[in-house]
């Protein structure tokens, strides 16, 4: 398997404008999160689904951001407008549920895009 | 809430030394993870601890869990350049908590 995919890798905008980030889980597995990485914040989850469905998305910083998973297979986070604050490495990783509840196997993180909004 | 503490933050060591690196807890749970990130990396899974009194050894690295101290530990065995990376222990409760990360950073 590739791994989880994400793109662009880097991405370089301007305040005001919208950005998408993309993310394709690793096939057959049905959890998908979005985190952001700052070094004042750290690593902090924005939000998660289970099989496309949105669980948790108490991480969402304002309604600037969303997220949507169409399918099993296609995640996209949106930022509009995006704002110099919102610069940081968004991370999509994904999982698979184990058997025991509220638990899931380990996370598998995509190599992240690195986003500079100006 | 739950908090994940690490410490150290930052920690310089020279080759063939041991250390250890603390990542505390502050509510129950019987599943943690460690993770490494090289810098502009993404985060690489080492190890997942899965009950109290867990160990897992890969290489020069080895971590356990203490579910009643609500403490898991790495520990860095003749450490080598190569170790050079941030340490993230995470905890599973509902979702993943990270802690802030261990700078490692093993010098000649």
């Amino acid at each position: 398997d590739a791994g989880v995919i994400q793109s662009p890798r880097h991405e370089v905008t301007e305040m005001g404008q919208e950005v998408t980030l993309r993310c394709k889980p690793i096939s057959g597995h049905d959890y998908l999160f979005w985190y952001r990485q700052t070094m004042m914040r750290g690593l902090e989850l924005l939000i998660y689904f289970n099989n496309n469905v949105p669980i948790d998305d108490s991480g969402m910083p304002e309604d600037r951001f969303s997220a949507k998973m169409p399918n099993a297979s296609f995640s996209t986070l949106k930022i509009q407008p995006s704002e110099p604050r919102d610069s940081a490495v968004y991370f999509c990783a994904s999982s698979l549920l184990a058997a025991a509840p509220q638990s899931r196997e380990t996370q598998y993180f995509g190599p992240g895009t690195r986003l500079l909004v100006l | 809430e739950l908090k994940v503490e690490q410490n150290p933050l930052f920690l310089s060591m020279q080759e063939g030394k041991n250390y250890t690196i603390y990542c505390n807890y502050s509510t129950t749970s019987d599943r943690l993870y460690w993770y490494r990130q090289d810098p502009g990396k993404s985060l690489e899974s080492l190890f997942v601890l899965l009950s109290n009194g867990a160990v897992k050894q890969e290489g020069r690295l080895m971590a356990s869990l203490d579910t009643k101290a609500r403490l898991s530990t790495l520990h860095i065995t003749a450490a080598v350049h190569d170790l050079s990376a941030t340490y993230f222990c995470a905890v599973d409760f509902i979702t993943l908590t990270f802690g802030k990360g261990t700078m490692l950073l093993v010098s000649p």
